[in-house]
Protein backbone atom coordinates (compact mmCIF):
# COMPACT_ATOMS: atom_id res chain seq x y z
CA UNK A 1 0.00 0.00 0.00
CA UNK A 2 0.89 3.67 0.06
CA UNK A 3 2.64 5.38 2.42
CA UNK A 4 2.07 8.27 4.59
CA UNK A 5 4.78 10.05 6.76
CA UNK A 6 4.31 12.63 9.61
CA UNK A 7 6.86 14.57 11.08
CA UNK A 8 7.79 14.92 14.16
CA UNK A 9 6.78 11.75 15.47
CA UNK A 10 6.22 13.72 18.99
CA UNK A 11 6.92 17.14 20.16
CA UNK A 12 7.21 18.66 23.34
CA UNK A 13 5.84 22.91 23.61
CA UNK A 14 5.18 25.16 26.33
CA UNK A 15 2.17 27.11 26.70
CA UNK A 16 1.66 29.81 24.47
CA UNK A 17 3.79 28.45 21.57
CA UNK A 18 2.43 27.04 18.27
CA UNK A 19 3.48 24.04 16.76
CA UNK A 20 3.28 22.37 12.76
CA UNK A 21 3.22 19.37 12.04
CA UNK A 22 3.67 18.17 8.45
CA UNK A 23 2.50 14.73 7.06
CA UNK A 24 3.31 14.19 3.50
CA UNK A 25 2.17 11.39 0.98
CA UNK A 26 5.34 9.34 -0.14
CA UNK A 27 4.61 7.95 -3.28
CA UNK A 28 1.00 9.15 -4.41
CA UNK A 29 -0.23 12.40 -5.10
CA UNK A 30 -3.16 13.12 -2.47
CA UNK A 31 -5.65 15.39 -3.32
CA UNK A 32 -7.19 15.50 0.08
CA UNK A 33 -6.03 14.37 3.48
CA UNK A 34 -7.73 14.33 7.06
CA UNK A 35 -6.83 15.05 10.01
CA UNK A 36 -7.72 13.38 13.31
CA UNK A 37 -6.97 13.56 16.61
CA UNK A 38 -6.93 10.37 19.36
CA UNK A 39 -7.30 11.13 22.89
CA UNK A 40 -5.79 8.39 24.97
CA UNK A 41 -8.36 5.33 25.46
CA UNK A 42 -10.28 6.74 22.72
CA UNK A 43 -11.11 6.59 18.65
CA UNK A 44 -10.15 9.10 16.55
CA UNK A 45 -12.08 12.09 15.92
CA UNK A 46 -12.17 13.56 12.65
CA UNK A 47 -11.06 17.03 12.93
CA UNK A 48 -10.91 18.20 9.49
CA UNK A 49 -10.33 17.75 5.51
CA UNK A 50 -7.50 19.14 3.73
CA UNK A 51 -8.41 19.62 -0.16
CA UNK A 52 -5.47 20.40 -2.05
CA UNK A 53 -4.86 24.24 -3.60
CA UNK A 54 -8.15 25.23 -1.20
CA UNK A 55 -9.69 25.75 2.09
CA UNK A 56 -9.57 23.14 4.98
CA UNK A 57 -13.53 22.17 6.02
CA UNK A 58 -13.61 21.23 9.55
CA UNK A 59 -16.02 19.87 11.50
CA UNK A 60 -18.00 20.89 14.11
CA UNK A 61 -16.90 21.99 17.39
CA UNK A 62 -13.26 22.31 15.85
CA UNK A 63 -11.64 26.22 16.22
CA UNK A 64 -10.40 26.47 12.95
CA UNK A 65 -8.32 29.24 13.82
CA UNK A 66 -6.68 27.11 16.69
CA UNK A 67 -5.61 24.87 13.82
CA UNK A 68 -4.39 26.21 10.71
CA UNK A 69 -4.06 23.91 7.98
CA UNK A 70 -2.62 24.38 4.93
CA UNK A 71 -2.48 21.59 1.80
CA UNK A 72 0.15 23.62 -0.68
CA UNK A 73 0.66 20.59 -2.74
CA UNK A 74 -0.59 17.25 -3.71
CA UNK A 75 2.26 15.81 -1.21
CA UNK A 76 1.89 18.01 1.73
CA UNK A 77 -0.49 18.95 4.26
CA UNK A 78 0.06 21.10 8.17
CA UNK A 79 -1.43 21.56 11.05
CA UNK A 80 -0.63 24.25 13.07
CA UNK A 81 -1.77 24.00 16.58
CA UNK A 82 -1.39 27.98 17.26
CA UNK A 83 -0.97 29.37 21.33
CA UNK A 84 -1.07 25.41 22.26
CA UNK A 85 -2.11 24.93 25.93
CA UNK A 86 -2.22 21.82 27.65
CA UNK A 87 -5.52 21.02 26.73
CA UNK A 88 -3.98 20.64 22.75
CA UNK A 89 -1.73 17.73 24.08
CA UNK A 90 -3.12 14.73 22.26
CA UNK A 91 -2.22 12.46 19.64
CA UNK A 92 -2.65 13.84 16.60
CA UNK A 93 -2.65 11.19 12.73
CA UNK A 94 -3.09 12.48 9.70
CA UNK A 95 -4.15 10.28 6.79
CA UNK A 96 -4.30 10.69 2.48
CA UNK A 97 -6.70 9.84 -0.21
CA UNK A 98 -5.73 9.03 -3.77
CA UNK A 99 -8.70 9.63 -5.43
CA UNK A 100 -7.52 9.72 -8.54
CA UNK A 101 -4.86 6.67 -8.85
CA UNK A 102 -5.04 3.00 -8.09
CA UNK A 103 -5.77 3.81 -4.76
CA UNK A 104 -9.27 5.19 -3.54
CA UNK A 105 -8.48 4.64 0.34
CA UNK A 106 -7.30 6.27 3.37
CA UNK A 107 -3.67 5.92 4.25
CA UNK A 108 -2.51 6.95 7.67
CA UNK A 109 0.57 8.09 8.62
CA UNK A 110 2.39 7.52 12.00
CA UNK A 111 0.86 10.03 14.40
CA UNK A 112 2.21 12.71 16.15
CA UNK A 113 2.47 12.67 20.09
CA UNK A 114 2.05 16.53 21.09
CA UNK A 115 2.81 17.16 24.78
CA UNK A 116 2.21 21.00 25.77
CA UNK A 117 3.69 21.99 29.41
CA UNK B 1 -26.10 11.43 12.70
CA UNK B 2 -23.72 8.04 11.33
CA UNK B 3 -22.31 6.50 14.49
CA UNK B 4 -20.20 3.21 14.84
CA UNK B 5 -20.10 1.24 18.25
CA UNK B 6 -17.48 -0.98 19.40
CA UNK B 7 -19.13 -2.73 22.32
CA UNK B 8 -16.12 -4.27 23.67
CA UNK B 9 -13.22 -1.76 25.07
CA UNK B 10 -10.58 -4.80 25.64
CA UNK B 11 -10.67 -8.56 24.65
CA UNK B 12 -8.32 -10.85 25.98
CA UNK B 13 -7.96 -14.30 24.44
CA UNK B 14 -5.53 -17.42 24.48
CA UNK B 15 -3.06 -17.83 21.47
CA UNK B 16 -5.25 -20.32 19.06
CA UNK B 17 -8.66 -19.15 20.37
CA UNK B 18 -11.11 -18.01 18.05
CA UNK B 19 -11.90 -13.84 18.26
CA UNK B 20 -14.46 -12.05 17.76
CA UNK B 21 -14.76 -8.13 17.97
CA UNK B 22 -17.97 -6.46 17.95
CA UNK B 23 -19.45 -3.39 15.81
CA UNK B 24 -22.63 -1.90 15.55
CA UNK B 25 -23.39 1.04 13.07
CA UNK B 26 -26.62 3.41 13.17
CA UNK B 27 -28.67 2.67 9.88
CA UNK B 28 -28.78 4.68 6.86
CA UNK B 29 -29.38 4.80 3.28
CA UNK B 30 -25.89 3.79 2.00
CA UNK B 31 -23.37 1.74 4.03
CA UNK B 32 -19.46 1.51 3.55
CA UNK B 33 -17.87 -0.01 6.72
CA UNK B 34 -14.27 -0.97 7.86
CA UNK B 35 -11.95 -2.53 9.95
CA UNK B 36 -8.45 -0.99 10.94
CA UNK B 37 -5.86 -2.06 13.10
CA UNK B 38 -3.36 0.09 14.84
CA UNK B 39 -0.15 -1.68 16.41
CA UNK B 40 1.77 -0.25 18.96
CA UNK B 41 3.56 3.08 17.39
CA UNK B 42 2.26 2.34 14.06
CA UNK B 43 -0.32 3.78 11.60
CA UNK B 44 -3.90 2.61 11.03
CA UNK B 45 -3.39 -0.24 8.52
CA UNK B 46 -6.84 -1.46 6.52
CA UNK B 47 -7.62 -4.72 7.61
CA UNK B 48 -10.88 -5.39 5.42
CA UNK B 49 -14.05 -2.92 4.07
CA UNK B 50 -17.44 -3.04 2.63
CA UNK B 51 -19.58 -1.04 0.50
CA UNK B 52 -21.49 -3.73 -1.54
CA UNK B 53 -21.82 -7.42 -2.87
CA UNK B 54 -21.18 -10.20 -0.91
CA UNK B 55 -21.98 -10.03 2.89
CA UNK B 56 -18.85 -11.90 4.20
CA UNK B 57 -15.72 -9.72 3.84
CA UNK B 58 -12.43 -11.52 3.95
CA UNK B 59 -9.24 -9.36 4.68
CA UNK B 60 -5.66 -9.80 5.81
CA UNK B 61 -4.28 -11.97 7.88
CA UNK B 62 -7.52 -14.24 8.49
CA UNK B 63 -9.55 -12.08 9.20
CA UNK B 64 -13.49 -11.54 8.24
CA UNK B 65 -16.49 -9.54 8.97
CA UNK B 66 -20.22 -9.87 8.11
CA UNK B 67 -22.48 -7.54 7.21
CA UNK B 68 -25.77 -7.53 8.52
CA UNK B 69 -28.20 -5.36 7.72
CA UNK B 70 -31.08 -6.72 10.05
CA UNK B 71 -28.50 -6.35 13.32
CA UNK B 72 -26.87 -3.40 12.20
CA UNK B 73 -23.28 -5.07 12.93
CA UNK B 74 -20.41 -5.84 11.16
CA UNK B 75 -18.50 -8.09 13.59
CA UNK B 76 -14.91 -8.94 13.25
CA UNK B 77 -14.15 -12.59 13.38
CA UNK B 78 -10.87 -14.51 13.65
CA UNK B 79 -10.66 -18.50 14.02
CA UNK B 80 -7.41 -18.95 15.27
CA UNK B 81 -5.46 -15.67 16.53
CA UNK B 82 -1.40 -15.36 16.78
CA UNK B 83 0.27 -13.31 19.59
CA UNK B 84 1.08 -11.11 16.71
CA UNK B 85 -2.72 -10.25 16.50
CA UNK B 86 -2.55 -8.17 19.77
CA UNK B 87 -3.29 -4.56 18.86
CA UNK B 88 -6.16 -2.48 19.04
CA UNK B 89 -8.96 -2.77 16.26
CA UNK B 90 -11.22 0.70 14.81
CA UNK B 91 -14.50 -0.16 13.54
CA UNK B 92 -15.35 2.90 11.34
CA UNK B 93 -17.88 3.69 8.50
CA UNK B 94 -17.65 6.60 6.10
CA UNK B 95 -16.56 6.59 2.42
CA UNK B 96 -14.91 10.62 1.86
CA UNK B 97 -15.07 11.77 5.84
CA UNK B 98 -14.15 8.19 8.32
CA UNK B 99 -16.06 7.83 11.30
CA UNK B 100 -14.59 5.91 13.86
CA UNK B 101 -15.66 3.51 16.94
CA UNK B 102 -13.72 3.75 20.25
CA UNK B 103 -11.65 0.78 19.40
CA UNK B 104 -10.96 -2.43 21.10
CA UNK B 105 -7.83 -3.44 22.08
CA UNK B 106 -7.34 -7.68 21.83
CA UNK B 107 -4.85 -8.92 24.02
CA UNK B 108 -3.83 -12.16 22.89
CA UNK B 109 -1.97 -14.08 25.56
CA UNK B 110 0.03 -17.30 25.29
Amino acid sequence: GAVVSQHPSWVICKSGTSVKIECRSLDFQATTMFWYRQFPKQSLMLMATSNEGSKATYEQGVEKDKFLINHASLTLSTLTVTSAHPEDSSFYICSARDTGGKYNEQFFGPGTRLTVL
Amino acid sequence: AQSVTQLDSQVPVFEEAPVELRCNYSSSVSVYLFWYVQYPNQGLQLLLKYLSGSTLVKGINGFEAEFNKSQTSFHLRKPSVHISDTAEYFCGRGFNKFYFGSGTKLNVKP
